[in-house]
C-alpha cells in the first residue's frame, strides 16, 4: 500500500460513540475517497474530496462526516456509530480526474480499518 | 441510480484454464471501465483498465469493452492457483467518481 496509510486499523466501538478514521498520503494526489466493503455490496463510496477543504458525498454518505485540512491527510467520523455502520473502511486515493483519459480515476488504496461497533 | 452488476460467483475453474468474469453497468454515458482484483483480507488493486469498445491485452489478463450492450469482461488465460481472489468491476460514475460491482469470487483449482 505504498504512500497511503489508514488508521486505526482494527477498532472496537460501542453505539453512539465517536470514531474517526484517518487516511494519510504521501503521494501528493489531488483526489482523496473513502469507501466502505460489506459482503454483497462491494465498495460504496461514502465520501471524496477533490482538494484541501473541498468534499463531495458518495452514495452512502448519511451518518458520516469528512475533513481535508492538508493535502496528505483526509478524515472520516462518525458522530455517533451504529452497528450498521460496522465494516471495512477503505481510503483510495487518485491523481486525476477524467471522462475516458487514460490513467484517469486509476485507485490505490490503503490496507483498510476494519470497525466493529457494538 | 447508476448501478454495476457481476455475477457473485464463485466461480471455480481448473488449474491451466481460462476464467471469464463478466460485468454490466447502467449508465451509457461511462467511458472508464476497471478491474480490481482483491485477495482475501487485503484491499482491491488496479490489474486492468479500459476506456475504448474492444480487446485490451496485458499478459495472461484481456479486458473486452462492448459500450452498445453496456457490457465489460475480463478473461484470464492459464489460470493459476494465485489467481483466486475476488475479482471488483469498477465504472467511472462521473468526472471524479468510481462506482464498484460487488465482486465476483474465483477459485482456480489445482
Amino acid at each position: 500500500d505504498a504512500g497511503i496509510t489508514q488508521s486505526p486499523r482494527h477498532k472496537v466501538t460501542e453505539t453512539g460513540t465517536p470514531v474517526t478514521l484517518r487516511c494519510h498520503q504521501t503521494e501528493n494526489h489531488r483526489y482523496m475517497y473513502w469507501y466502505r466493503q460489506d459482503p454483497g455490496h462491494g465498495l460504496r463510496l461514502i465520501h471524496y474530496s477533490y482538494g484541501v477543504k473541498d468534499t463531495d458525498k458518495g452514495e452512502v454518505s448519511d451518518g458520516y462526516s469528512v475533513s481535508r485540512s492538508k493535502t496528505e491527510d483526509f478524515l472520516l467520523t462518525l458522530e455517533s456509530a451504529t452497528s450498521s455502520q460496522t465494516s471495512v473502511y477503505f481510503c483510495a486515493i487518485s491523481p486525476k480526474p477524467g471522462q475516458g483519459v487514460s490513467g484517469a480515476n486509476v485507485l490505490t488504496f490503503g490496507a483498510g480499518s476494519r470497525l466493529t461497533v457494538l | 441510480q447508476k448501478e454495476v452488476e457481476q455475477n457473485s460467483g464463485p466461480l471455480s475453474v481448473p488449474e491451466g484454464a481460462i476464467a471469464s468474469l463478466n460485468c454490466t453497468y447502467s449508465d451509457r454515458g461511462s467511458q472508464s471501465f476497471f478491474w480490481y482484483r482483491q485477495y482475501s483480507g487485503k484491499s482491491p488493486e488496479l490489474i486492468m483498465s479500459i476506456y475504448s469498445n474492444g480487446d485490451k491485452e496485458d499478459g495472461r489478463f484481456t479486458a473486452q469493452l462492448n459500450k452498445a450492450s453496456q457490457y465489460v469482461s475480463l478473461l484470464i488465460r492459464d489460470s493459476q492457483p494465485s489467481d483466486s481472489a475476488t475479482y471488483l468491476c469498477a465504472v467511472q460514475a462521473s468526472y471524479d467518481k468510481v462506482i464498484f460491482g460487488p465482486g465476483t469470487s474465483l477459485s482456480v483449482i489445482p
